[in-house]
């Protein structure tokens, strides 16, 4: 089944240390995104990408960076977890060209515990 | 810049009865709409979108959308609830950041409950 696919699906991970969070895409879009869900804050942008070897900073960027390296892979990465990065991370990607204007593709995404 | 509301964090509604999960926007130009549902421990699915056309938008699952530019709302409607749809519901908007690049611009949800 085409799709986002989202490592792992939930992580606890102890203040300082940093961590990458995965995301793979088969549907050859040519955006991806990084949201975190907050209670009572829906989801907030972090950092997306428009295509291969570019990416942007979104609403809530700091304390996490991105890379793109091909169409297919947007990896997060937390270089030094705090508390406040607890939260419900989802990827998702679209094809952003469209003018149908498509929406996005989400997965499933990454519970995360920093404490 | 382009934002949402939704008003409401959750609507309780009995089996069989019509429900609405409300939405507002504010986007400069025509806007490009959105609805997604969250289940329990999922990602956001695709329910409906409005682009152009008609305002009362068919997605899925027996759901519609009512867009009224007037009052710059895009309700979620539905003849009939399930219990099954008790979940998440998410409104969007397309917009551009100052990059040009577009981005969906999500509500802080509302929670449907729905009683047997």
């Amino acid at each position: 089944t085409a799709g986002i696919t989202q490592a792992p699906t939930s992580q606890i991970l102890a203040a300082g240390r940093s961590m990458t969070l995965r995301c793979t895409q088969d549907m050859r879009h040519n955006a991806m995104y990084w949201y975190r869900q907050d209670l009572g804050l829906g989801l907030r942008l972090i950092h997306y990408s428009n295509t291969a070897g570019t990416t942007g900073k979104g609403e809530v960027p700091d304390g996490y960076s991105v890379s793109r390296a091909n169409t297919d892979d947007f990896p997060l990465t937390l270089a030094s977890a705090v508390p406040s990065q607890t939260s419900v991370y989802f990827c998702a990607s679209s094809d952003s060209t469209s003018r149908t204007g498509d929406g996005y593709t989400f997965g499933s995404g990454t519970r995360l515990t920093v404490v | 810049a382009q934002s949402v509301a939704q008003p409401e964090d959750q609507v309780n509604v009995a089996e069989g009865n019509p429900l609405t999960v409300k939405c507002t926007y504010s986007v400069s130009g025509n806007p490009y709409l959105f609805w997604y549902v969250q289940y329990p421990n999922r990602g956001l699915q695709f329910l409906l979108k409005y682009i152009t056309g008609d305002n009362l938008v068919k997605g899925s699952y027996g759901f519609e959308a009512e867009f009224n530019k007037s009052q710059t709302s895009f309700h979620l409607k539905k003849p009939s609830a399930l219990v099954s749809d008790s979940a998440l519901y998410f409104c969007a908007v397309r917009g551009l950041m100052n990059t040009g690049f577009q981005k969906l611009v999500f509500g802080t949800g509302t929670r449907l409950l729905v009683s047997p």
